[in-house]
């Protein structure tokens, strides 16, 4: 069975300070592996998410994880945060992208 | 906007009963997932119909069923509410499953008093 762990419940940052949301999954396979984010009273959105291919992938909104085989994490960064993106993100990861797993979420809050 | 719809939007109901929450996926899509997020249990997958057929099933109990309609909408039946069953109540959906992302709605928050 897979499962995924984040690190980190919550995660205060300053506007345009630089933040890493972590996660690290365990699964005997190959996996898909995502990042969603829910902004307050809304449903998940997907931010980005490695299927294959180069381990480095991007959003249009400046986030990028790096999927790192070796130490089976998936974490999440950008370099400059801006109050837009206060929000829970969630990790997930998946053995053939019909079945989610996601972890318990991480709670980024962006002060001014 | 995701594209899926989800009615209703809130439900309040006691102990005991029995609702149906229901979901339109995206236009085109033949997949739907059905999804409970609580404050306990996180986010947890409950079970997935691909083109009428149920295809994944996941922590879903057996007081909860789901079905999907020919024209592609799904409903998920909750019966013999207990409190622990209050949640929010996410649909997602995608063309087929492999390798494609899932659209969530925007959930139905249920709440059992």
């Amino acid at each position: 069975a897979q499962s995924v762990t984040q690190l980190d419940s919550q995660v205060p940052v300053f506007e345009e300070a630089p933040v890493e949301l972590r996660c690290n999954y365990s699964s005997s396979v190959s996996v898909y592996l995502f990042w969603y984010v829910q902004y307050p009273n809304q449903g998940l959105q997907l931010l980005l998410k490695y299927l294959s291919g180069s381990t480095l992938v991007e959003s249009i909104n400046g986030f990028e994880a790096e999927f790192n085989k070796s130490q089976t994490s998936f974490h999440l960064r950008k370099p400059s945060v801006h109050i837009s993106d206060t929000a829970e993100y969630f990790c997930a990861v998946s053995r053939s992208n019909y079945k989610l797993t996601f972890g318990k979420g991480t709670l980024l809050t962006v002060n001014p | 906007d995701s594209g899926v719809t989800q009615t209703p939007k809130h439900l309040i109901t006691a102990t005991g009963q029995r609702v149906t929450l229901r979901c339109s996926p995206r236009s085109g899509d033949l997949s739907v997932y059905w999804y409970q997020q609580s404050l306990d249990q996180g986010l947890q997958f409950l079970i997935q119909y691909y083109n009428g057929e149920e295809r994944a099933k996941g922590n879903i109990l057996e007081r909860f069923s789901a079905q999907q309609f020919p024209d592609l909408h799904s409903e998920l039946n909750l019966s013999s509410l207990e409190l622990g069953d209050s949640a929010l109540y996410f649909c997602a959906s995608s063309y087929r499953g492999l390798k494609e992302t899932q659209y969530f709605g925007p959930g139905t928050r249920l709440l059992v008093l």
